[in-house]
């Protein structure tokens, strides 16, 4: 059984701070690794991928990758309230294209 | 370019009755995904399409979850007998090219079954 784990949060920073949000994987082989945000009601929405062990940035977003401890995180730098969603973290085994999600981790960013 | 479309965006059913969810993928897109999500959880996969091909239906929870796309674009699942643990988030997502992993998702079916 795969498994990916989120604390569901809620997880609250004062605008402007940095928000973490980190995520564990059982599954040694996976190779594709995704953030996704969704706001309440809403579909998720694709924010970042990562494939590769280190950081990936992309404006305020950075994803990093620890494939020997298995873990991924998002950064978030300089947080808005409109950043207030739950996270989804996606992880896709080893030649599957079938992503598993963990519960997501609810982010607040208060003013 | 219009996005993954579903409908209808909600259903009430009564417990027994049958329900048909309709996806409409990006035009083009080749691969096309059914997940279930329950209220406060992620999405749990129920199953997938390359094409008009259903190569991986693991997820459905029973045999009264049945799932076509009989020309590889337009999707329908439909759910028999409604159960009330049947009422969730149904999404349907797509990608481009088989094996690529960047989805799409539609704005969901919230089902309620009474």
């Amino acid at each position: 059984q795969k498994e990916v784990e989120q604390n569901s949060g809620p997880l609250s920073v004062p605008e402007g701070a940095i928000a973490s949000l980190n995520c564990t994987y059982s599954d040694r082989g996976s190779q594709s690794f995704f953030w996704y945000r969704q706001y309440s009601g809403k579909s998720p929405e694709l924010i970042m991928f990562i494939y590769s062990n280190g950081d990936k940035e992309d404006g305020r977003f950075t994803a990093q990758l620890n494939k020997a401890s298995q873990y991924v995180s998002l950064l978030i730098r300089d947080s808005q309230p409109s950043d207030s969603a739950t996270y989804l973290c996606a992880v896709n085994g080893g030649g599957s294209y079938i992503p598993t999600f963990g519960r997501g981790t609810s982010l607040i960013v208060h003013p | 370019g219009a996005g993954v479309s579903q409908s209808p965006r909600y259903k009430v059913a009564k417990r027994g009755q049958d329900v048909a969810l309709r996806c409409d993928p990006i035009s083009g897109h080749v691969s096309l995904f059914w997940y279930q999500q329950a209220l406060g959880q992620g999405p749990e996969f129920l199953t997938y399409f390359q094409n008009e091909a259903q190569l991986d239906k693991s997820g459905l929870p029973s045999d009264r979850f049945f799932a076509e796309r009989p020309e590889g674009s337009v999707s329908t699942l439909k759910i028999q007998r409604t159960q009330q643990e049947d009422s969730a988030v149904y999404l349907c997502a797509s990608s481009l090219v088989r094996g690529q992993e960047t989805q799409y998702f539609g704005p969901g079916t919230r089902l309620l079954v009474l």
